[in-house]
């Protein structure tokens, strides 16, 4: 059964950093694009960001671009998010999630996500 | 504010069924796969739905994806108090290169 394992979530200051990763298992990590998505407390999915399974694309909310970095070691099957400048707001429940693509003409998008991992929890407080 | 957009709160009695619709855009929905998840109350997301109408494995057939245009709807029949949770709609946006999801209908079985 795939199993993705994140971790690294933790209380962090506003203004600082931390790097989130996904441990992958059970398939062929480097055929898949993997995404991060997060949950505030009490509030509904938000996508974060995404990295194509060659890291050829990737690709950024609005609201983390410039201060998120998604990455991937293909070799040790985990997935990375380098979290800067956290805000209070970047507080939630991070999930990583595999991905389905279609690639056409047009370029690449994903179809669906379909497994998750358990989430970790960034708390940014003062 | 979700560019795909959900009612955010469904009830229903035991037994009885129930839909939820997502709406967006031609960007979205209108020219991309539509899926649906399943947040059980301190769960993760579990995929429901996905290309529009097709269950994985272990879905049971009470629940059913329909999409026309840019609008898409989920349909739950034979309601169980287990059903509650929240349902997102999601899916790509060509324009943005950008995944998203819609705001989240909280199911609630009376």
């Amino acid at each position: 059964q795939v199993q993705l394992v994140e971790s690294g979530g933790g209380v962090v200051q506003p203004g600082k950093s931390l790097r989130l990763s996904c441990a992958a298992s059970k398939f062929t990590f480097s055929s898949y694009d993997m995404h991060w998505v997060r949950q505030a407390p009490g509030k509904g999915l938000e996508w974060v960001a995404l990295i194509s399974y060659d890291e050829r694309r990737s690709n950024y909310a609005d609201s983390v671009k410039g201060r998120f970095t998604i990455s991937r070691d293909n070799s040790k099957t985990t997935l990375y998010l380098e979290m800067n400048s956290l805000r209070v707001e970047d507080t939630g429940v991070y999930y990583c999630a595999r991905a389905l693509r279609d690639c056409g003409g047009g370029g690449c998008s994903t179809r669906h996500f379909d497994y998750w991992g358990q989430g970790t929890l960034v708390t940014v407080s003062s | 504010q979700s560019v795909l957009t959900q009612p955010p709160s469904v009830s229903a009695a035991p037994g009885q069924k129930v839909t939820i619709s997502c709406s967006g855009s031609s960007s979205n929905i209108g020219n991309n796969y539509l899926s649906w998840y399943q947040q059980l109350p301190g769960t993760a997301p579990k995929l429901l739905i996905y290309e529009n109408n097709k269950r994985p494995s272990g879905i049971p057939d009470r629940f059913s994806g329909s999409k026309s245009g840019t609008s898409a709807t989920l349909g739950i029949t034979g309601l169980q108090t287990g059903d509650e949770a929240d349902y997102y709609c999601g899916t790509w946006d060509s324009s943005l290169s950008t995944w998203m999801f819609g705001g989240g209908t909280k199911l609630t079985v009376l």
